[in-house]
């Protein structure tokens, strides 16, 4: 298994602001995700984080709004950029040692924008 | 594009009932079926993984079935207690780790 934690817990953001959501994990792990879970929606993938790369993202999702960063095997940041309304979600990290694995989620961060 | 579906989304049973959870996906070509738990302020906990070559798996009180080539997963929770309270997320692995899934069965057990 592993253990993940999520900072911050919870946001309150203004409109046009930044804000960065930190996802650490406590053992080295291959692959990390980043997901969304609109009011009333299913959770929906953002983007594969790469370690020492760029990450791959969704159809529908591009870097300019929601950079990632992944500088090792155990951490991961997703920034929302230039955030709106419409980004009020959960925002949840996962990792998996590879396909047909178990996921782990993280606690997940919820953020409300005004 | 896969395509996840959970019905009902929401459901309220007495406590002792058994509790049977449906979920549908469109595309067969799945590595595996995961059944996680959410409740509100909290991540998801994995509750079974189905691996593709698996017809069944079962931990305690709960099994899941699955039938890859109908498209077709069911979740029974057996004698349910308050406790088991919480939204219940169907997933499935199209390749890599990545998950698509359902919106979810909004489970409330009544004392």
């Amino acid at each position: 298994s592993a253990v993940i934690s999520q900072k911050p817990s919870r946001d309150i953001c203004q409109r046009g602001t930044s804000l960065t959501i930190q996802c650490q994990v406590d053992s080295q792990v291959t692959m990390m995700f980043w997901y969304r879970q609109q009011p009333g929606q299913s959770l929906t993938l953002i983007a594969t984080a790469n370690q020492g790369s760029e990450a791959t993202y969704e159809s529908g999702f591009v870097i300019d709004k929601f950079p990632i960063s992944r500088p090792n095997l155990t951490f991961s940041t997703l920034t929302v950029s230039n955030m709106s309304p419409e980004d009020s979600s959960i925002y949840l990290c996962s990792v998996g040692r590879g396909p047909g694995d178990t996921q782990y989620f993280g606690p997940g961060t919820r953020l409300t924008v005004l | 594009k896969q395509e996840v579906t959970q019905i009902p989304a929401a459901l309220s049973v007495p406590e002792g009932e058994n509790l049977v959870l449906n979920c549908s996906f469109t595309d067969s070509a799945i590595y595996n079926l995961q059944w996680f738990r959410q409740d509100p302020g909290k991540g998801l906990t994995s509750l079974l993984l189905i691996q593709s070559s698996q017809r069944e798996q079962t931990s305690g009180r709960l099994n899941a079935s699955l039938d890859k080539s109908s498209g077709r997963s069911t979740l029974y929770i057996a004698a349910s207690q308050p406790g088991d309270s919480a939204t219940y997320l169907c997933a499935v692995e199209g390749g890599n780790n990545r998950l698509a899934f359902g919106k979810g069965n909004q489970v409330v057990v009544i004392p």
